[in-house]
């Protein structure tokens, strides 16, 4: 079955760095990638989503200078959080699909905590 | 806009017993899909069930199934035979065209011993 692959699981930074999470897709090409943020005991909620080749679609009130997406190639995408403050100390996913209607395929998730 | 309710936040059951989780959405289109996830401790989501909006059939995976009522947008899952690994958050989810999905508040879902 389809696989995603995404890294680190977890991650601590010092408050003002930067972080790069990884996901990628193992076994079929993603044309499209999404990712999400969840807080806990709470559900899914979308950011942005990543397409190959083009700039990512924020959701509303997702800061796109504070999570940077890139979608370098068709089984890669990265979601960069740059000058990370405490409150943004979550646990991130990624997913992605070949054929939305067969569902997407998630990632195993990061958890970051920003110290 | 489409929306999911799971107006659910947590159930319990006995294993071995049988548990029915409810989902209803709202939405204008006729060609959708529905999917019920799972997220155990590891949090890593795991897809139990889909269901196509245009299949009048029920969807059935081993000891999951569905009962979708398309006229009354409800979407339940019905978990039979539960079992200890059965224990995880439960996300039904919705999705049409090629647009991103949209979850529902998700149910936590507790095997008694």
């Amino acid at each position: 079955g389809a696989v995603v692959s995404q890294h680190p699981s977890r991650v601590i930074c010092k408050s003002g760095t930067s972080v790069k999470i990884e996901c990628r897709s193992l076994d079929f090409q993603a044309t499209t990638m999404f990712w999400y943020r969840q807080f806990p005991k709470q559900s899914l909620m979308l950011m942005a989503t990543s397409n190959e080749g083009s700039k990512a679609t924020y959701e509303q009130g997702v800061e796109k200078d504070k999570f940077l997406i890139n979608h370098a190639s068709l089984t890669l995408s990265t979601l960069t959080v740059t000058s990370a403050h405490p409150e943004d100390s979550s646990f991130y996913i990624c997913s992605a699909t070949q054929d939305g209607g067969y569902g997407y395929t998630f990632g195993s998730g990061t958890r970051l905590t920003v110290v | 806009a489409q929306t999911v309710t799971q107006s659910q936040p947590e159930m319990s059951v006995q294993e071995a017993e049988t548990v029915t989780l409810s989902c209803t959405y709202d939405t204008s289109e006729s060609d959708y899909y529905l999917f019920w996830y799972k997220q155990p401790p590891s949090r890593q989501m795991i897809l139990v069930i889909r269901q196509e909006a245009y299949k009048q059939q029920n969807a059935t995976e081993n000891r999951f199934s569905v009962n979708f009522q398309k006229a009354a947008k409800s979407f339940s899952l019905k978990i039979s035979d539960s079992q200890l690994g059965d224990a995880a958050m439960y996300f039904c989810a919705y999705l049409w065209g090629a647009q991103k999905l949209v979850f529902g508040q998700g149910t936590r879902l507790t095997i008694n011993p």
